[in-house]
């Protein structure tokens, strides 16, 4: 199985809003709401941001939020900031795997 | 404090072998199922395998299954990893990750992770 489409790369300035896309196939993104996004600092561990397509870990800024539309999971950051400067992936259940996105390079300008 | 420290990597031969250690802390380790998820340098991160909590229930990604057995001992509160018949393609920093009800969830907790290189 291939892993999940991000774009490679996104920017946003402080304040605004970016979304990341992750897409897949039916038999993965598209056929179970089991989609979570992982936030990752250059040499530290991933860190969880969205679980079940829409939900938030406790504790977790609502600036960060989750949807889904057929194949395409979408991850939300609004208000920009500094320290969300971070690769970015994308995860799905697959019935006998788990898939992960490519990862997406986010710039704050 | 909930915490995951990976051990065990380190330099080894093409066609070698090794075993990774994974020590949990702070948590009731038998109640949770735990996976191995790598990372290649300058790569994304990749899937590797899943172990339900009473270990009944294993999972392997097609580019492992074969050559790297996941298991665990509860009453050790750790995860293994042993990996055989290694390749380049094998060199990453492997990540143990906490998984909350089964293999549809989503990692809530990781380890720092542990580097395995695999050269001659």
């Amino acid at each position: 199985q291939s892993a999940l489409t991000q774009p490679a790369s996104v920017s946003g300035s402080p304040g605004q809003s970016i979304t990341i896309s992750c897409t897949g196939t039916s038999s993965d993104v598209g056929g179970y709401d089991f989609v979570s996004w992982y936030q990752q600092h250059p040499g530290k561990a991933p860190k969880l941001l969205i679980y079940d397509v829409t939900k938030r870990p406790s504790g977790l800024s609502n600036r960060f939020s989750g949807s889904k539309s057929g194949n395409t999971a979408s991850l939300t950051i609004s208000g920009l900031q500094a320290e969300d400067e971070a690769d970015y992936y994308c995860s799905s259940y697959t019935s006998t795997s788990v898939l992960f996105g490519g990862g997406t390079k986010l710039t704050v300008l | 404090e909930v915490q995951l420290v990976e051990s065990g990597g380190g330099l080894v031969q093409p066609g070698g072998s090794l075993r990774l250690s994974c020590a949990a802390s702070g948590f009731t380790f038998s109640s949770y199922s735990m996976n191995w998820v790598r990372q290649a340098p300058g790569k994304g991160l990749e899937w590797v395998s899943y172990i339900s909590g009473s270990s009944n229930v294993i999972y392997d990604a097609d580019s492992v299954k074969g050559r790297f057995t996941i298991s665990r001992d509860n009453a050790k509160n750790s995860l293994y990893l042993q990996m055989s018949s290694l390749s380049a393609d094998d060199t990453a920093v492997y990540f143990c990750a906490r998984v909350g009800r089964d293999m549809t969830d989503a990692y809530d907790i990781w380890g720092q992770g542990t580097m395995v290189t695999v050269s001659s």
